[in-house]
């Protein structure tokens, strides 16, 4: 059975970091494309960023050159570090398995980061 | 960017309603497009991928259609477990652009 668990949420003060992990089990990270969505609250769904089986790296415009996605392969976690975070990163961030090149099929549950002083 | 854009914001609807949702594309997404259903502090789960096919286990009442820029979302026949928020979202290039979604509530 696939299960994805994120951890790491948390308050942290704008210009703060936070590194977010996501364990995975019932497949393997590494021969998968995973990305993570994030919720604000009350609000949509926006995709933040994805790894692709062969290590290249995206990112969504607003989090670029802050945020950083990784895998780490022993353990079969993802990853997202993120750097000087703004009160608009407040958010429920989503770790999700994404299907071959398509759909976003497995979700976690979901770990809620709150930028604020 | 492609934009994503899905009427209406929101919807009121009986039990046993037909009711359609549309996304429209900014530019042709070809199929590339996913439905998701997210329910109150959870998280979305997938309905319909590649525009028109069914993910295993949702029922039949869902059903979606469209190709290139226009989509739509059908749900045959209302049931109360169905009232929740919809997404339409393109897999077609990064970005991978969500609707602003379409909240479908009880009449």
């Amino acid at each position: 059975e696939v299960q994805l668990v994120e951890s790491g949420g948390g308050l942290v003060q704008p210009g703060g970091s936070l590194r977010l992990s996501c364990a995975a089990s019932g497949f393997t990270v590494s021969t998968n494309y995973m990305s993570w969505v994030r919720q604000a609250p009350g609000k949509g769904l926006e995709w933040v960023s994805v790894i692709y089986s062969g290590g290249s790296t995206y990112y969504a415009d607003s989090v670029k050159g802050r945020f950083t996605i990784s895998r780490d392969n022993s353990k079969n976690t993802l990853d997202l570090q993120m750097n000087n975070l703004r009160a608009e990163d407040t958010a429920v961030y989503y770790c999700v398995k994404k299907y071959s090149g398509s759909y976003f099929d497995f979700w976690g549950q979901g770990t809620l980061v709150t930028v604020s002083s | 960017d492609i934009q994503m854009t899905q009427s209406p914001s929101s919807l009121s609807a009986s039990v046993g309603d037909r009711v359609t949702i549309t996304c429209r594309a900014s530019q042709s997404i070809n199929s590339f497009l996913n439905w998701y259903q997210q329910k109150p502090g959870k998280a979305p789960k997938v309905l319909v991928y590649a525009a028109s096919s069914l993910q295993s286990g949702v029922p039949s009442r869902f059903s979606g259609s469209g190709s290139g820029t226009d989509f739509t979302l059908t749900i045959s026949s209302l049931q109360p477990e169905d009232f929740a928020t919809y997404y339409c979202q393109q897999s077609y290039s990064i970005p991978y652009t969500f609707g602003q979604g379409t909240k479908l509530e009880i009449k």
